[in-house]
């Protein structure tokens, strides 16, 4: 099974800020990688699928990239409704989630 | 329209049996490439990957809880149903199904609301 690692489990941003997260793959899957966003009490959402391409109607402020077992999603200005927990997954061998990382207002 | 909806009993016993269904609309469970997976959620904690049924029929499960699960499908129905035996405090979670569109290597997309369901005597 890949086991899928997130970095770090909480980031602290202010609104208007850019935010960093990390997801790393225990071995290669290509760039068979979405993320997801969840806020309390929702289904997660996809935002990101093949690493870098943004679902329908997800805005331009969130990119992803990597390939491998590295993988970046990037927030470039932090709005009140980004605050949420999100959460990498391979479908490079089947589907396995990341821990999650908590994005919370500063 | 792509929607799907999970439906199930929010509380079943120790040792007991879970059934739960999911109704989808929008698209057709024939549709090749079409696929629809169960994922679970314990309250506060990450998203577990369960089991998945694709278009022709063919199933996989979690490595990890494959002796516990059942997937199917009525296409008929629109309805793909999960049943999992034997089940303890520690299965209490929001279970969701997603739809995958390209086959094996695809993400989910969209996702139901999810259904609740605890574990209690």
């Amino acid at each position: 099974e890949i086991v899928m690692t997130q970095s770090p489990a909480t980031l602290s941003v202010s609104p208007g800020e850019r935010a960093t997260l990390s997801c790393r793959a225990s071995q290669s899957v290509s760039s068979n990688l979405a993320w997801y966003q969840q806020k309390p009490g929702q289904a997660p959402r996809l935002l990101i699928y093949g690493a870098s391409t943004r679902a329908t109607g997800i805005p331009a402020r969130f990119s992803g990239s990597g390939s491998g077992t590295e993988f970046t999603l990037t927030i470039s200005s932090l709005q009140s409704e980004d605050f949420a927990v999100y959460y990498c997954q391979q479908y490079n061998n089947w589907w396995t989630f990341g821990q999650g990382t908590k994005v919370e207002i500063k | 329209q792509v929607t799907l909806k999970e439906s199930g009993p929010v509380l079943v016993k120790p040792t007991e049996t879970l059934t739960l269904t999911c109704t989808v609309s929008g698209f057709s469970l024939s549709n090749a490439r079409m696929g629809v997976s169960w994922i679970r959620q314990p309250p506060g904690k990450a998203l577990e990957w369960l089991a998945h049924i694709f278009s022709n029929d063919e199933k996989s499960y979690s490595t990890s809880l494959k002796s516990r699960l059942t997937i199917s499908k009525d296409t008929s129905k629109s309805q793909v149903v999960l049943t999992m035996t034997n089940m303890d405090p520690v299965d209490t979670a929001t279970y969701y199904c997603a739809r995958t569109s390209l086959g094996i290597a695809s993400w989910f997309d969209p996702w139901g609301q999810g259904t609740l369901v605890t574990v209690s005597s």
